[in-house]
């Protein structure tokens, strides 16, 4: 069990707006370390689609969003297409483990 | 853009050490806001952190698995080797390299490349 927590899964049609969310508690997100957020396609490697909260790398469509406030964040996504069909994982740094954390991932379905 | 290559054996026998190799196309630079490490995700299961080392040499590892690591680097021939000693089946995974950076202090690494992934099965 992972100390960020995600919804196991969410669904949307295509258009619809969709957001996953990340809990965390007062050694990661809520001592300030920042949420990273990763996009993994079944059977291929992870793609960084927001980083420090908020920043989206070049090449990331603007649908895709991230906010944090206090030991939570989300990923938010709008206009949802077939293509955004696969597993989100947030993540960030636990000052109690002393290690990087991921959550266990939300399987998004585009119905 | 940075790629990322996995290299090493599919197989292993429980209680063998486990050799990654990764290389890449461009190494990170002599700084602490820069690193390449290890990542891993058994069949589908979530992703969890091994290990980093950072452009200026300095290296972190996961506390559970700690005694059993070894992260080093081959800067001229911009390569990364991940060792894990004793080995057991339940550690069957895909284990990816990735590059890190972060635009402030080097806990808030994040991951910007990825490696396609090298599946290893731990079994006799």
């Amino acid at each position: 069990q992972s100390v960020l927590t995600q919804p196991p899964s969410v669904s949307g049609a295509p258009g619809q707006t969709i957001t996953i969310s990340c809990t965390g508690n007062r050694s990661n997100l809520g001592t300030g370390y920042d949420v990273h957020w990763y996009q993994q396609v079944p059977g291929i490697a992870p793609k960084l689609l927001i980083y420090h909260n908020t920043n989206r790398p070049s090449g990331v469509p603007d649908r895709f969003s991230g906010s944090r406030s206090g030991t939570s964040a989300s990923l938010a996504i709008t206009g949802l297409q077939a293509e955004d069909e696969a597993d989100y994982y947030c993540q960030s740094y636990d000052g109690d483990l002393s290690r990087w954390v991921f959550g266990e991932g939300t399987k998004l379905t585009v119905l | 853009q940075i790629t990322l290559k996995e290299s090493g054996p599919t197989l292993v026998k429980p209680t063998q050490t486990l050799t990654l190799t990764c290389t890449l196309s461009a190494f990170p630079q002599n700084t602490r806001q820069m690193g390449v490490g290890w990542i891993r995700q058994p069949p589908g299961k979530a992703l969890e952190w091994l290990a980093v080392i950072y452009g200026d040499g300095y290296k972190l590892y996961s506390p559970s698995l700690k005694r059993r690591l070894t992260i080093t680097r081959d800067t001229s021939e911009n390569q990364v080797v991940l060792t894990m000693a004793n080995m057991d089946p339940v550690e069957t995974a895909t284990y990816f390299c990735v590059h890190g950076r972060t635009n402030s202090g080097y806990f808030q690494i994040f991951f910007d490349y990825w490696g396609q992934g090298s599946l290893v099965t731990v079994s006799s």
